[in-house]
C-alpha cells in the first residue's frame, strides 16, 4: 500500500500561468485535506474534501484556487493566474473515515515557485 | 476557533539529554492529537496518535501525553540523538467538523 502520493514534487510557473497540484490519497482513504506551507511557518488548512464533495474550504482563498476530489482519480488543487505570493509548500493528507480512531497521513508536498 | 500553539518555537540541547515539546491547544472538543516530525524540505512523518480518551501513547524513545480537559499535550523524547534534529508539529483533529489543525511547530536540534 504506497503511501499518499503528490506530483509533482517540485512545479515552477511564471507569472499568470495555471498550477494544478495532484494527490493520491492512500487506498481506501476518502477524506483528503490540503495545506499550504510557507518557510518557517505552521501548515495552514486550506480545504477538506471527501469524494465528490467539497466539505470545509475555509481556508481557501476564494478568487483563482479551487479543489476538487472526484470519483475517480486523484485530488486536483488548482491555482490558476498564479502570483509571487503562491509559492509555497502545499501538502496533501488523506485519512480513511471520520473519528477518533483515524490517523492522518500526509505526502511529500509539492514545492511550488512562481518566477 | 481553535489555536493550537507550541512551546518553544526552537530548543538546541546537547545529545543523550531528555526533553519534552509541549503543545497547548484552545476547543477541547477533539478526535485525537497528533504529533508528526518533519526534516527540512520534506513531508510530514506521522509520529503518535493519541484518541481523545487516551491519556498517553509511546513509540519507542518517544511518548506523547494528552490532558484534553485543560487543552495541553507533552512529547517527551529520550535520550536525544542528533538523528532527532527535526521540526516537531502537533495538531489536533476537531469532532465539530473534522478538521485537522497544526500548531507552528518547534524546531529541535540535538548537538553532538
Amino acid at each position: 500500500n504506497a503511501g499518499v502520493m503528490q506530483n509533482p514534487r517540485h512545479l515552477v510557473r511564471r507569472r499568470g500561468q495555471e498550477a494544478r497540484l495532484r494527490c493520491s490519497p492512500m487506498k481506501g482513504h476518502s477524506h483528503v485535506y490540503w495545506y499550504r506551507q510557507l518557510p518557517e511557518e505552521g501548515l495552514k488548512f486550506m480545504v477538506y474534501l471527501q469524494k465528490e464533495n467539497i466539505i470545509d474550504e475555509s481556508g481557501m482563498p476564494k478568487e483563482r484556487f479551487s479543489a476538487e476530489f472526484p470519483k475517480e482519480g486523484p485530488s486536483i488543487l488548482r491555482i490558476q493566474q498564479v502570483v509571487r505570493g503562491d509559492s509555497a509548500a502545499y501538502f496533501c493528507a488523506s485519512s480513511a473515515q471520520q473519528g477518533w480512531n483515524t490517523e492522518a497521513f500526509f505526502g511529500q508536498g509539492t514545492r511550488l515557485t512562481v518566477v | 476557533k481553535q489555536e493550537v500553539t507550541q512551546i518553544p518555537a526552537a530548543l538546541s540541547v546537547p545529545e543523550g539529554e531528555n526533553l519534552v515539546l509541549n503543545c497547548s491547544f484552545t476547543d477541547s472538543a477533539i478526535y485525537n492529537l497528533q504529533w508528526f516530525r518533519q526534516d527540512p524540505g520534506k513531508g510530514l512523518t506521522s509520529l503518535l496518535l493519541i484518541q481523545s480518551s487516551q491519556r498517553e501513547q509511546t513509540s519507542g524513545r518517544l511518548n506523547a501525553s494528552l490532558d484534553k480537559s485543560s487543552g495541553r499535550s507533552t512529547l517527551y523524547i529520550a535520550a536525544s540523538q542528533p538523528g532527532d534534529s527535526a521540526t516537531y508539529l502537533c495538531a489536533v483533529r476537531q469532532d465539530r467538523d473534522d478538521k485537522i489543525i497544526f500548531g507552528k511547530g518547534t524546531r529541535l536540534h540535538i548537538l553532538p
